[in-house]
């Protein structure tokens, strides 16, 4: 079983803080690391799904890094805004046969 | 058409009955997933479709039976359940079933009585 882990649990940052989390994962039978946005009462949202160690993804505000060889990468949230505030989850894609969520940082940006 | 959609929304059975809960997407996507969440924890993994055979079983017990009818449709048959079964159920599917993001559905909110 594989034991994705994130840090911290829960954050709280005022509006235009820039923040960042962290997943760590299993480094070996890697394959892809995946990062979804949940807010309450919704599904996750697809965020980004990197593979390649070193790989920088950016959408807007939010950026992740992934480091394979160590198992950790890293979300990055520039300048928070309130509809930032949700549950930042992290997967590990283990070939395609197994996929497990880590338990998730809960994000909340104060106005 | 971006939306993986879920039937029924609700759903209340008794530890006798027999229901199923229906997932559709017209995305084109060859790989469809099962996930139980509860409650404030994220979802885990049931069962994987990939070009409608079973590709992964996570070790869940024999009443679910999940079923690909086509590759737009996930159905997931429920009998003899327990208590402990009551969760949301989120179907989710994307392109491939490696190293491609999944697109999730609202989830049924099963109560077993």
């Amino acid at each position: 079983i594989l034991n994705v882990e994130q840090s911290p649990q829960s954050l709280h940052v005022q509006e235009g803080d820039s923040t960042n989390f962290t997943c760590s994962f299993p480094s070996s039978n890697f394959y892809a690391l995946h990062w979804y946005r949940w807010e309450t009462a919704k599904s996750p949202e697809a965020l980004f799904v990197m593979t390649l160690n070193g790989d920088e993804k950016k959408k807007g505000r939010i950026s992740a890094t992934l480091n394979t060889k160590e198992g950790y990468s890293y979300l990055y949230i520039k300048g928070s805004q309130p509809e930032d505030s949700a549950t930042y989850l992290c997967a590990h894609d283990n070939y395609g046969q197994n996929f497990v969520f880590g338990p998730g940082t809960r994000l909340s940006v104060l106005p | 058409d971006t939306e993986v959609t879920q039937t029924p929304k609700h759903l209340v059975m008794g530890m006798t009955n027999k229901k199923s809960l229906k997932c559709e997407q017209h995305m084109g996507h060859r790989a469809m997933y099962w996930y139980k969440q509860k409650a404030k924890k994220p979802p885990e993994l049931m069962f994987v479709y990939s070009y409608e055979k079973l590709s992964i079983n996570e070790s869940v017990p024999s009443r679910f039976s999940p079923e690909c009818p086509n590759s737009s449709l996930l159905n997931l048959h429920l009998h003899a359940l327990q208590p402990e079964d009551s969760a949301l159920y989120l179907c989710a599917s994307s392109q491939r079933k490696q190293a491609y993001e999944q697109y999730f559905g609202p989830g049924t909110r099963l109560t077993v009585t």
